[in-house]
């Protein structure tokens, strides 16, 4: 089976900007969380998604928002970038009813 | 909400020895303690994982523990190798939801050859 996939690998943006990343899970995986990792927080959740509903969010602001489709691929959305926003954005999927949370090669994002 | 302790943050040993990596964690609810190895520029990959209702689980050179009435588990490295080198994540399900990992703040292990 195909491993979790993200679009785009990187991602230069500027302050004010949004952003849009995109995460396919492996075949029959239906939850997809997302997750910021930076050196001094580490990771962090933001939110995860079950058959295209919200089911958890973390401590994020309302800039960070996310949606999953039908096909159980998912895509995030920053918006008002700010340069503490810089971060590896990663995509973890799972099945339905199972603890094991496999990752995305992530999204590098840089904010200038 | 749950709170994940991690230590070392860093770890050095030499190419034989044993490594161990110890998390504390908050929330008596979690239930699934999973540990991850990242190396440099690569996505998390998970190593191995314990639930609440086993105290010890055990692949090749790597093992976890894990004491409930504590509420801390340790990855075990046995016969570390260089290819070992890597930060290694704990993590610890925050409460019931499945889909939520809380995660230490990881360990950098350098195996010296």
């Amino acid at each position: 089976k195909a491993g979790v996939t993200q679009t785009p690998r990187y991602l230069i943006k500027t302050r004010g900007q949004q952003v849009t990343l995109s995460c396919s899970p492996i075949s029959g995986h239906r939850s997809v969380s997302w997750y910021q990792q930076t050196p001094g927080q580490g990771l962090q959740f933001l939110f995860e998604y079950f058959s295209e509903t919200q089911r958890n969010k973390g401590n994020f602001p309302g800039r960070f928002s996310g949606r999953q489709f039908s096909n159980s691929r998912s895509e995030m959305n920053v918006s008002t970038l700010e340069l503490g926003d810089s971060a590896l954005y990663l995509c973890a999927s799972r099945l339905a009813a199972t603890d094991t949370q496999y990752f995305g090669p992530g999204t590098r994002l840089t904010v200038l | 909400g749950e709170n994940v302790e991690q230590h070392p943050s860093t770890l050095s040993v030499q190419e034989g020895d044993s490594a161990v990596i110890k998390c504390t964690y908050s929330d008596s609810a979690s239930n699934y303690f999973p540990w991850y190895k990242q190396e440099l520029g690569k996505r998390p990959q998970l190593i191995i994982d314990i639930r609440s209702n086993v105290g010890e689980k055990k692949d090749q050179r790597i093992a976890v523990t894990l004491n409930k009435t504590a509420k801390h588990f340790s990855l075990h490295i046995t016969e570390t190798q260089p290819e070992d080198s890597a930060v290694y994540f704990c993590a610890a399900v925050n409460g019931g939801s499945q889909g939520n990992l809380i995660f230490g703040k990881g360990t950098k292990l350098s195996v010296k050859p």
